[in-house]
C-alpha cells in the first residue's frame, strides 16, 4: 500500500528533552511538510522540504529542525527550545506535476505530550 | 502575510439540511484552493480542490465548493448532510504556481445529528 507513515503515534516526554518524529513515504514524492495541528488553529507549518538535502522553515520553525538525507524519510526533531510542544504533528507529502506541486497527502499523525 | 478566514468555528445541523462553509482568502495573484477533511480518528483527507477552468468543483461524497475570484472566496457546499459529515474541515490556499507550502484555515467542526 502507498502512503504515509508516521510514527509513534503517541509520545511523550519530559520538559528539556529532544525527541525526533518519524515521517516516511512510499509515494515517490519529492516534497515533504510538517505541520502543528493546535485546537482552534488549523495546520501551521513548520518546515518543509522539495528536494533531498534541501528544506525550508515555515512560519513556526523556532525549536524544531528536520533532515532530508533521503526523498521517502522526513523527520522532525522537537527541541527543548520549543516552548509549547505538546501538540499533534502531521506530516504530508506531494508530487510535482505541470501546472505545481498537486495536493497535499497526510500521514495519521504522532499526538506529543510534554510531561 | 497571506491568510485564509474560516467564518464558522462550529455548525451544528440536523440530517438533511443543507451546508455551506465559508472560506476567505487574502491574496490577489493566482492560487490553488482545496478543502480538506479530518474525520474523527482519521487522516487528513482531500475533499476537492480547484486548480483553474469551471470555478464549480465537484468533490468526493456529494460536496461541491464555488470559486469566485472577485469575491476572493471558495466556499464548501452540500445539499444534505448526513449524519457521518460530522467532522472537522479545513480550507487551504496555495499561494502562486511555484510554492508548494499550503496556508490552512482554522477549520470548522461540523456537528450532524440524526
Amino acid at each position: 500500500d502507498g502512503g504515509i507513515t508516521q510514527s509513534p503515534k503517541y509520545l511523550f516526554r519530559k520538559e528539556g528533552q529532544n525527541v525526533t518524529l518519524s515521517c516516511e513515504q512510499n509515494l515517490n514524492h519529492d516534497a515533504m511538510y510538517w505541520y502543528r495541528q493546535d485546537p482552534g488553529q488549523g495546520l501551521r507549518l513548520i518546515y518543509y522540504s522539495q528536494i533531498v538535502n534541501d528544506f525550508q522553515k515555515g512560519d513556526i520553525a523556532e525549536g524544531y529542525s528536520v533532515s532530508r538525507e533521503k526523498k521517502e524519510s522526513f523527520p522532525l526533531t522537537v527541541t527543548s527550545a520549543q516552548k509549547n510542544p505538546t501538540a499533534f504533528y502531521l506530516c504530508a507529502s506531494s508530487a510535482p506535476t505541470s501546472v505545481g506541486y498537486n495536493e497535499q497527502f497526510f500521514g495519521p499523525g504522532t499526538r506529543l505530550t510534554v510531561l | 502575510a497571506q491568510s485564509v478566514s474560516q467564518h464558522n468555528h462550529h455548525v451544528i445541523l440536523s440530517e438533511a439540511a443543507s451546508l455551506e462553509l465559508g472560506c476567505n482568502y487574502s491574496y490577489g495573484g493566482t492560487v490553488n484552493l482545496f478543502w480538506y477533511v479530518q474525520y474523527p480518528g482519521q487522516h487528513l483527507q482531500l475533499l476537492l480542490k480547484y486548480f483553474s477552468g469551471d470555478p464549480l468543483v465537484k468533490g468526493i461524497k456529494g460536496f461541491e465548493a464555488e470559486f469566485i475570484k472577485s469575491k476572493f472566496s471558495f466556499n464548501l457546499r452540500k445539499p444534505s448532510v448526513q449524519w457521518s459529515d460530522t467532522a472537522e474541515y479545513f480550507c487551504a490556499v496555495r499561494v502562486g504556481q511555484a510554492g508548494t507550502a499550503l496556508i490552512f484555515g482554522k477549520g470548522t467542526t461540523l456537528s450532524v445529528s440524526s
